[in-house]
C-alpha cells in the first residue's frame, strides 16, 4: 500500500524559511517522479514543483521559482521542498503525490501538512 | 500557461440522478487531461487519467470524456459519497494547471 506522510508544517514569519518532509513506503521510491501540491485555505488546488524519480530534473511554478526548492533523497525513500522567503501568500496545505512518470499528474496523495505564513 | 475553467462552479444534483461536469482549456492539452475528487478535510483523489480511463478502485459510475479543449466528468447515478469538489488538470504542458473545481451537492 501506498504510503505518504508530510511533515514539517507550522508558523513562520514572512520571509523566514520552513522545510518540509515527505516519507514515502509501499513503493519503489526511486522509479517514481514525485510532486507537490498546495492548497490555500478554502481556495482551490495549485501545482508547487516537481521531480524526476533520479532527482535530476525538476520543475517550479513560476509564484515559487528562485524560493522554494524540491529534492529527494532515495536511500531514505524522502522527498524534501525547502522553502525561503516565505510570504503569506505561500499560507497553504502542501500535499506531496506521486506521479506516474511520463505523465506528470498525481496518483497517490499524502494527507497533507500546513504551512502558515503570518507576522 | 494552458488555462483551465470548470463549470459549472456549483451543481446540485438527485441522489440517482446524473450529474455532468465540464472542464475546459484554453489551448489543446490533447487528451493529457484528469479528473481528482476531495472530500472536506481530505486529500484529493485521482479519478480519471487520460481523459477517460479511471483509476483503480473508481466505481463505473464515474466517466470522463473529451479531447483537445472541451473535457467531461460523468457521474451516471449521483450517490450520496459523490458530494465533493471535483477539479480537472491538464498535464500536457508545463506549468501544470489545475481547473478552479465544481462543488458537487446532494439535493
Amino acid at each position: 500500500e501506498v504510503q505518504l506522510l508530510e511533515s514539517g508544517g507550522g508558523l513562520v514569519q514572512p520571509g523566514e524559511s520552513l522545510r518540509l518532509s515527505c516519507a514515502a513506503s509501499g513503493f519503489t521510491f526511486s522509479s517514481n517522479a514525485m510532486g507537490w501540491v498546495r492548497q490555500a485555505p478554502g481556495k482551490g488546488l495549485e501545482w508547487v514543483s516537481a521531480i524526476s524519480g533520479s532527482g535530476g530534473n525538476t520543475y517550479y511554478a513560476d509564484s515559487v521559482k528562485g524560493r522554494f526548492t524540491i529534492f529527494r533523497d532515495n536511500s531514505e525513500n524522502t522527498l524534501y521542498l525547502q522553502m525561503n522567503s516565505l510570504r503569506a501568500g505561500d499560507t497553504a496545505v502542501y500535499y506531496c503525490a506521486t506521479i506516474p512518470h511520463p505523465h506528470y499528474y498525481f496518483d497517490y496523495w499524502g494527507q497533507g501538512t500546513l504551512v502558515t505564513v503570518s507576522s | 500557461e494552458i488555462v483551465m475553467t470548470q463549470f459549472p462552479a456549483t451543481l446540485s444534483v438527485s441522489p440517482g440522478e446524473r450529474a455532468t461536469l465540464s472542464c475546459r482549456a484554453s489551448q489543446s492539452a490533447s487528451n493529457s487531461l484528469v479528473w481528482y475528487q476531495q472530500k472536506p478535510g481530505q486529500a484529493p483523489r485521482l479519478l480519471i487519467y487520460g481523459a477517460s480511463t479511471r483509476a483503480t478502485g473508481i466505481p463505473a459510475r464515474f466517466s470522463g470524456s473529451g479531447s483537445g479543449t472541451e473535457f467531461t466528468l460523468t457521474i451516471s447515478s449521483l450517490q450520496s459519497e459523490d458530494s465533493a469538489v471535483y477539479y480537472c488538470q491538464q498535464h500536457h504542458k508545463w506549468p501544470l494547471t489545475f481547473g478552479p473545481g465544481t462543488k458537487v451537492d446532494i439535493k
